[in-house]
């Protein structure tokens, strides 16, 4: 079975500091898609940064970016010059399934900002 | 542009009723989801329908659950009876196709508390 792991439960940064949260996945696709969404607390659901498996390019959005590890199955998030507005849950997903658009999800981490 | 809508928000039920939730898609998008999200894990995928044909309902449990989507618009997700493990957020979510990634696009969800 396809799975996705995230083995921070919870993490924690200052403001404008770094973050980086891990996620690690298992699939026997050759292709394939790899997300990064974002719930705030009592909000919906929104992607933070997607990234296709064949691209070898780490993917970034503004102040997120990935670091893709194929081999390894590797997928972190990187969040720089953290804000307030950045404290949510964060979960990993993967698409293994072009036939359709399946999502599994991992666990998620809880990313609390400090001023 | 309108977001995906759900409601009610919040349900409270005891073990053994029934209850339906209802879900409005973007407008355009092809594809709509129904993701269960039990307290502390990330969403699982219930069921996919593209237009009004299901894609995937491998992880529907069909002896209690069913969902329709008439006219490939709206839908509903119906729990009957309900059992205490049901209690969970349920989440739609929309695209606008099937397949190449699409960023699905999430509703507020329903929360669901069985007593």
């Amino acid at each position: 079975a396809q799975t996705v792991t995230q083995s921070q439960p919870e993490m924690s940064v200052q403001e404008a500091e770094t973050v980086t949260l891990s996620c690690t996945y298992d699939t026997s696709e050759s292709d394939y898609y790899l997300f990064w969404y974002k719930q705030p607390p009592s909000r919906q659901m929104i992607l933070v940064i997607r990234q296709e498996a064949y691209k070898q390019q780490n993917a970034t959005e503004n102040r997120f970016s990935v670091n893709f590890q194929k081999a390894a199955k590797s997928f972190s998030l990187k969040i720089s010059d953290s804000q307030l507005g950045d404290a949510a849950m964060y979960f990993c997903a993967s698409h293994p399934d072009y036939n359709t658009d399946k999502l599994i999800f991992g666990t998620g981490t809880r990313l609390q900002v400090f001023p | 542009e309108a977001g995906v809508a759900q409601s009610p928000r919040y349900k409270i039920i005891e073990k053994r009723q029934s209850v339906a939730f209802w879900c409005n898609p973007i407008s355009g998008h092809a594809t709509l989801y129904w993701y269960q999200q039990i307290l502390g894990q990330g969403p699982k995928l219930l069921i996919q329908f593209q237009n009004n044909g299901v894609v995937d309902d491998s992880q529907l449990p069909k002896d209690r659950f069913s969902a329709e989507r008439l006219k490939g618009v709206d839908s509903t997700l119906k729990i009957q009876p309900a059992k205490l493990e049901d209690s969970a957020v349920y989440l739609c979510a929309s695209s606008l196709a099937t397949g190449a990634g699409y960023e699905q696009y999430f509703g507020p969800g329903t929360r669901l508390t069985v007593t």
